[in-house]
């Protein structure tokens, strides 16, 4: 099952920042918290991960709580192209598998 | 550089049928993973492959298989369809096979329909 809880859908204007906020209360120590997004009809695809620290490239930002109990993605300036469902996973850094656990995700509508 | 490439992109078959989907990882990966997508829900990890040996699976029924080749591209295989199985499968490639900061790239799916 996700270790993760995301809302089902969220709207953004065009040009504003998207905030996405996903809950993971039962984290542990070593668990990585990623995120990919999923346009329509398209493989899912990475966006960026962080341990505790924030987090930002050249798509988006993570900005994770202290305690690590949530995260917030944020994307600076939502685009058309933006509109997708985002998904909020928790891994762990170690292991023998890269397995990605998927939950429902946020769908994100960005409006013009 | 291609992507990860899937063949075939659509495919029709009926229950109790088997099936065969291909992927090819992107140069240089040599990992493997594949997914089920039912449609409204997120992709569920069904098996990672590295080096053509199996490194996890999830949790799925004997009827799924997997393979991977020498030239780390795969082969998903599902017998005896039922209509339960249709969804869009999707294929991830990876450098290597563990977790730590180790992207994976996807593919744009085979969409199966089983009637």
């Amino acid at each position: 099952d996700a270790k993760t809880t995301q809302p089902p859908s969220m709207d953004c204007a065009e040009g504003r920042a998207a905030n996405l906020p996903c809950n993971h209360s039962t984290i542990s120590g070593n668990e990585y918290v990623y995120w990919y997004r999923q346009i329509h009809s398209q493989g899912p695809q990475y966006i960026i991960h962080g341990l505790k620290n924030n987090e930002t490239n050249e798509m988006a930002s993570l900005i994770i709580t202290e305690d690590r109990k949530s995260s917030t993605l944020i994307l600076p300036h939502a685009t058309l192209r933006d509109t997708a469902v985002y998904y909020c996973i928790v891994r762990p850094g170690g292991g023998a598998t890269n397995k990605l656990i998927f939950g429902t995700g946020t769908l994100l509508a960005v409006q013009p | 550089d291609a992507g990860v490439t899937q063949s075939p992109t659509h495919l029709i078959k009926t229950r109790g049928q088997h099936v065969t989907l291909r992927c090819s990882p992107i140069s240089g990966h040599k990992s493997v993973s594949w997914y089920q997508q039912v449609l409204g829900q997120g992709p569920q990890f069904i098996f990672q492959y590295y080096e053509k040996e199996e490194r996890g699976r999830g949790n799925f029924p004997d009827r799924f298989s997997a393979r991977q080749f020498p030239n780390y591209s795969s082969e998903l295989n599902v017998n005896a369809l039922l209509l339960g199985d249709s969804a869009l499968y999707l294929c991830a490639s990876s450098l290597e096979a563990g977790p730590a900061y180790n992207e994976q790239f996807f593919g744009p799916g085979t969409r199966l329909t089983v009637l």
